[in-house]
């Protein structure tokens, strides 16, 4: 199984500052199958980045991802107030097919 | 305008079946996969298990003794079945479109709450 650990579990910031989070895997993970979402109360996730690197329809180029292997790294250049929410890194191979990390809560400091 | 429309669920009783269907529209179905993801209450994200058109499934070890993901392409609809729930089941279910080949999750139901409580 493919284990993905994200860090920090809750990382504090303020608006206009960058904001890197991290994911860690088990065991190498091809960057066509490393996506990142982003998850507010009460609503679905929202596909920010897929293939490691390439941006959703629609994703301000603030976020950007990059990685290979075993680490991960999605970067918010300039946070913004809506930004601030739960952040989960996502694979897809191995068995089970798809496992998510735990998530990082990115919290208005 | 993809859009996944999700019902069924609501409060079970432990040791029943959870029945969630998952309705597709504004695209193609045959060329995707769909998946049923669920989170626990305050908990992260835990993939359940996908299908495509042709009636493929791939489920997560976890689960895969108890659940059932079946899909009727005449109604571009799947649905999922999780047998003899307990409270540990208790989540907001989610279906999503699983995109190939880089396999990722663009589109998603707005979610159902399920609780199993006696």
């Amino acid at each position: 199984e493919v284990v993905l650990t994200q860090s920090p579990d809750t990382l504090s910031l303020s608006p206009g500052e960058r904001a890197t989070l991290s994911c860690g895997a088990s065991q190498t993970v091809s960057s066509a199958y490393l996506a990142w979402y982003q998850q507010k109360p009460g609503q679905a996730p929202r596909l920010l980045i897929y293939g490691a690197s390439s941006r959703a329809t629609g994703v301000p180029d603030r976020f950007s991802g990059s990685g290979s292997g075993t680490d991960f790294t999605l970067t918010i250049s300039r946070l913004e107030p809506a930004d601030f929410a739960v952040y989960y890194c996502q694979q897809h191979g191995g068995s089970p097919r798809v496992t998510f990390g735990q998530g990082t809560r990115l919290e208005i400091k | 305008q993809v859009q996944l429309q999700q019902w069924g669920g609501g409060l079970l009783k432990p040791s029943e079946t959870l029945s969630l269907t998952c309705a597709v529209s504004g695209e193609s179905f045959t060329a995707y996969h769909w998946s049923w993801i669920r989170q626990a209450p305050g908990k992260g994200l835990e993939w359940i298990g996908e299908i495509n058109h042709g009636g493929y499934t791939n489920y997560n070890p976890s689960l895969a003794s108890r659940v059932t993901i079946s899909v009727d392409t005449s109604k571009n609809q799947f649905s999922l079945k999780l047998r003899s729930v307990t409270a540990a089941d208790t989540a907001v279910y989610y279906c999503a479109r699983l995109k190939p080949p880089r396999y990722f999750f663009d589109y998603w139901g707005q979610g159902t709450l399920v609780t199993v409580s006696s």
